[in-house]
């Protein structure tokens, strides 16, 4: 069974850093595309990042520069190493296989205040 | 970016009956193309991908349709568990965008 499990949300003040990570079961992560995607309580759907299964990465303009992916092959997990955050980034974030997301994790709710 | 339409916002309909919903592209997506069913405090869950294709475990009350710039989720009969907000998603080019959402609602 496909299973993907956020963990690492949190409070954490303007500026500040939090990593997230989804810890993968029931496939591979180096053999898959990996997104985050994260959605404001209440609001819509947010595209955040991918990782290929070569490696190559892409990032939302939103969070270009402040936010990197990246992928543990031995641990079969996906992190979001996400730096400067900003309020506008509080949101329930997932992570989801695929490019169009076939199995979700549950989420896992980061909150950007002071 | 690709900017994702979706309408109506909102869909009344009694059980039973058939709901459509639309989705308009702002460029050419050719058929990459995804619908997802989100029901409050969940997970997105995919339905239709490559426009028409029905995921694993979606009934054949669910279709998907279109090509382009112009897509078309139809559920002929709604079900009680139908009534939840629908997403549309391009994944043709980065970055990847999802639409605002389609609520359809009970009559």
């Amino acid at each position: 069974e496909m299973q993907l499990v956020e963990s690492g949300g949190g409070l954490v003040q303007p500026g500040g850093s939090l990593r997230l990570s989804c810890s993968v079961s029931g496939f591979t992560v180096n053999n898959n595309y990996l997104t985050w995607v994260r959605q404001v309580p209440g609001k819509g759907l947010e595209w955040v990042s991918v990782i290929y299964p070569g490696g190559n990465t892409y990032y939302a303009d939103s969070v270009k520069g402040r936010f990197t992916i990246s992928r543990d092959n031995s641990k079969n997990t996906v992190d979001l190493q996400m730096n400067i955050l900003k309020p506008e980034d509080t949101a329930v974030y997932y992570c989801a296989k695929g490019l169009y997301n076939d199995y979700w994790g549950q989420g896992t709710l980061v909150t950007v205040s002071s | 970016e690709i900017v994702m339409t979706q309408s109506p916002v909102t869909l009344s309909v009694s059980p039973g009956e058939r709901a459509t919903l639309s989705c308009r592209a702002s460029q050419n997506v050719r058929v990459n193309f995804a619908w997802y069913q989100q029901k409050p405090g969940q997970a997105p869950r995919l339905l239709i991908y490559g426009a028409s294709t029905r995921a694993t475990g979606i009934p054949a009350r669910f279709s998907g349709s279109g090509s382009g710039t112009e897509f078309t989720l139809t559920i002929s009969s709604l079900q009680s568990e139908d009534f939840a907000v629908y997403y549309c998603q391009q994944y043709s080019d980065w970055p990847l965008t999802f639409g605002g959402g389609a609520k359809v609602e009970i009559k």
